[in-house]
Parts: C-alpha cells; structure tokens; sequence
C-alpha cells in the first residue's frame, strides 16, 4: 500500500473560522510533511514530523497548527487564515529523514483550501 | 541553499515527438527524484537516482543522473497526452539534511 490519504478533497472556510485538514498513511513511514501549493508553483515545506517530534518548522505563521497524533496520522489545524492562504495543501510521508538521502516523498492527492 | 532549476519552464508538443526536460544545480546531491503532477492532485514520484552517471528507464521515460551528481535529465519518446503535466525534480542536499523542489517543467502534450 503506497497510498496517502488526505481530507476533505475541498474546504471553503470564511477568516473566522476553525478546521482541520487531515492525512493517513499506512506505509509505516516514520517522516510525515505537509507542504502549501500555490497554482503555477512548486510545493513549499511547511512542516516536517520524524517519529512524530516536530522536526523542521519553516517559519510558518502560528494560525497553522500541526499535529501528530501517531505515526499513521498526520493533522493541520486551521485558525483565523487570510485569503492569501488559499492554496492545494499536500501532505507527504517518507521512511524517514536520515537515512542515506534518498527520502523518496510520496505525496497524498491534496486538500484544495479557499478562504473567504 | 541548493537551488534547482529546470528548464524549459513551458513545453508543449504534439503527440509522438521526443522531448527532454533539463534539471540542473551547482550543488552536488546525494539524489535527485523526478515527480510528475496532474492538475489537482498530488505529485507522483517516477525515479530516484542515486549514483552519478545512473540511467533509469521507465517505460518511455529515460531519466539520467550527471556524472558530478549537480544535474539529471528526463527524455521522453514518443510523447502521448496521458504525459501532461508538471514535471518536478527535487534532491537531497550531500549532506542529507535539506530537500528541495525546482520550479517544475509543465509539459502539454497535443493530441
């Protein structure tokens, strides 16, 4: 099973509201990351998790919330989010993020966030 | 920071032709993957290469790693439609703590 699963497929939320986006993965990778997409552009990291320890943070705004409840399951907590941050939201998991460099990604389909 | 970049940003062909996408880096990497993403979905991982001067088939797709390990390439023959989309390269820095993406090539295939 090499699949990740993320929800909802789409989320329209208004600036004051709260929501989670959710991912899954089965594959028994101990590295889980999720990355902002925005249309035309390449996936920018937002957050890595290793062995379910908050591992790289990159300088996200704090109305992002991640959340690694085990190592199966991976969460982002919305809060208060401008229109600026709609944008295809993927989540990824590797087997880790130390070993031999390879840290080959394999993405989840995305959660396509408009905020109104 | 090792940056990526890829080239060309836009190609689109009609079917049949061949075609070799282009990602190059000063920085050495200990790998380099190559992705293929369709509108509204996540990025599919196609090969990872590791050895410098390594080829990878795929199908039609030919992948090849520079012998320095800065640069890869992507040829495709006999391009089809079912090859759109944006090709992403994306690497491990030689000491394996940074991952980055390129920009991408988006690849439009006429039919």
């Amino acid at each position: 099973d090499t699949e990740v699963t993320q929800t909802p497929k789409h989320l329209v939320m208004g600036m004051t509201n709260k929501k989670s986006l959710k991912c899954e993965q089965h594959m028994g990778h101990r590295a889980m990351y999720w990355y902002k997409q925005k249309a035309k552009k390449p996936p920018e990291l937002m957050f890595v998790y290793s062995y379910e320890k908050l591992s790289i943070n990159e300088s996200v705004p704090s109305r992002f919330s991640p959340e690694c409840p085990n190592s199966s399951l991976l969460n982002l907590h919305l809060h208060a989010l401008q229109p600026e941050d709609s944008a295809l939201y993927l989540c990824a998991s590797s087997q880790g993020i130390q070993t031999s460099g390879r840290r080959e990604q394999y993405f989840g389909p995305g959660t396509r966030l408009t905020v109104t | 920071t090792q940056l990526l970049e890829q080239s060309p940003q836009f190609l689109s062909i009609q079917e049949g032709e061949n075609l070799t996408v282009y990602c190059n880096s000063s920085s050495v990497f200990s790998s380099l993957q190559w992705y293929r993403q369709e509108p509204g979905e996540g990025p599919v991982l196609l090969v990872t290469v590791v050895t410098g001067g390594e080829v990878k088939k795929l199908k039609r797709l030919t992948f090849q790693f520079g012998d320095a390990r800065k640069d890869s390439s992507l040829h495709i023959t006999a391009a089809q439609p079912g090859d759109t989309g944006l090709y992403l390269c994306a690497g491990v820095d030689n000491y394996g703590q940074n991952f980055v993406f390129g920009p991408g090539t988006r690849l439009s295939v006429l039919p």
